[in-house]
């Protein structure tokens, strides 16, 4: 169960769009997730089924997947963005991996 | 309002046992599958264990496996981690959580596990 591969951190200005990826998903799933963690609180789902939203959850955040790389996109930045995000992916006989996670400054 | 309530966690020497309980709320407990998670504070998220409605179908990390059992028991709407044989590296803050579909959409708070002689 190799751990998939973030950047350690991706920042941006208010209003910009960030794009942080996670490699190491397989080519052939589409079970991936992503979760945003600010300090001190639990995660939240961002993201399922590679570009799923939960009710509640902004058009913002979009998810999306190419070949074995799957990518979290936030569009329209916002000072709140400013957490750690993390991706997971379904691997098989009923196992998941975590990525490392990425920190996101908003500048 | 769905809920999820850890117990259940504490300090423990190497080599010992420890017994999670989850117990939820808000929500129709059978119908979900059912995961513990966990984070080093200040780390990452790690997925521990994870068991089908039925309980047909269970799955591990490789660092617990052997070592960790879960289970569930739905007429009590809870969710259990048995953990034997605990080292340092388990210390951790675990969490019980709601799948959906493949993913994690409802997550308790936490409840902290430190393994240290």
């Amino acid at each position: 169960q190799s751990a998939l591969t973030q950047p350690r951190s991706v920042s941006g200005s208010p209003g910009q769009s960030v794009t942080i990826s996670c490699t190491g998903t397989s080519s052939d799933s589409n079970y991936v997730s992503w979760y945003q963690q600010h300090p001190g609180k639990v995660p939240r789902l961002l993201t399922y089924d590679v570009s799923k939203r939960p009710s509640g959850v902004p058009d913002r955040f979009s998810g999306s997947k190419s070949g074995n790389t799957a990518s979290l996109t936030i569009s329209g930045l916002q000072a709140d963005d400013e957490a750690d995000y993390y991706c997971c992916s379904y691997v098989s006989t009923y196992t998941w991996v975590f990525g490392g996670g990425t920190k996101l400054t908003v500048l | 309002e769905v809920q999820l309530v850890e117990s259940g966690g504490g300090l423990v020497q190497p080599g010992r046992s420890l017994r999670l309980s989850c117990v939820a709320s808000g929500f129709i407990f059978d119908d979900y599958a059912m995961h513990w998670l966990r984070q080093v504070p200040g780390k990452g998220l790690q997925w521990v264990s994870g068991v089908s409605w039925n309980s047909a179908n269970i799955g591990y990390a490789d660092s617990v496996r052997g070592r960790f059992m879960i289970s569930r028991d739905n007429a009590k709407n809870s969710l259990y981690l048995q953990m034997n044989s605990l080292r340092v590296e388990d210390t951790a803050l675990y969490y019980c959580v709601k799948a959906v579909a493949d993913a994690f959409d409802i997550w308790g708070q936490g409840t902290m596990v430190t393994v240290s002689s």
